[in-house]
């Protein structure tokens, strides 16, 4: 199946700045890119997601790029706040509709 | 709809014996994943499910795990005998091919 990796598994970054997170995948059939947050104790949720026929995607702070060709797609949050502390998942699913998630990145903003 | 629901939400039990988890999946939803979430290993796909019919359980650590689905409503995840290592969250999520996957609250397992 798909291998989805994630950097770092870690990161800390100042309130107000930006926080990027990298993925890669191994199944150039994969199409559909989501990426989800977990805050502690919580359930997994869909922050935003991307396919396979664009290469970036906005929604406010949050902006999804994705390279087909390097198979590799990254997030990027602008203007960090506290309440974005949590872990970030990357998943990739290909058409069989699986959906394959990376280790997951602890995000913590520093007020 | 109230969402993915999973039962129990905590689940403590003894080494060798045998757990049962359970998820009902968002009505309407065709596809039904079921997750291990540890520290060290993250968000693990142990099997997935589309219109009851299990797709891929490659993921499923050992023979003692069994999935079952037997009908668009229900389905149970069987750890047979339980072991202390097979502590972790497990996520029971649903979907509609390919767009947002919902998750449940997720069982809690310890095993002692």
């Amino acid at each position: 199946g798909e291998n989805v990796e994630q950097h770092p598994s870690t990161l800390s970054v100042q309130e107000g700045d930006s926080a990027v997170i990298k993925c890669t995948y191994s199944d150039s059939a994969s199409n559909y890119f989501p990426w989800y947050k977990q805050e502690l104790g919580k359930r997994p949720q869909l922050i935003i997601d991307i396919r396979s026929n664009v290469g970036e995607k906005k929604d406010q702070r949050i902006a999804v790029t994705l390279n087909k060709t390097a198979k590799h797609f990254s997030l990027h949050i602008t203007e960090t706040q506290p309440e974005d502390s949590a872990v970030y998942f990357c998943a990739g699913s290909s058409g069989a509709n699986n959906l394959f998630f990376g280790t997951g990145t602890r995000l913590t903003v520093i007020p | 709809d109230a969402g993915v629901i999973q039962s129990p939400r905590h689940e403590v039990t003894e080494m060798g014996q045998e757990v049962t988890l359970r998820c009902k999946p968002i009505s309407g939803h065709d596809y039904l994943f079921w997750y291990r979430q540890t520290m060290m290993r993250g968000l693990e796909l142990l099997i997935y499910f589309n219109n009851n019919v299990p797709i891929d359980d490659s993921g499923m650590p050992e023979d003692r795990f069994s999935a079952k689905m037997p009908n668009a409503s229900f389905s149970t995840l069987k750890i047979q005998p339980s072991e202390p290592r097979d502590s972790a969250v497990y996520f029971c999520a649903s979907t509609l091919s390919q767009v947002e996957a919902f998750f449940g609250q997720g069982t809690r397992l310890t095993v002692v």
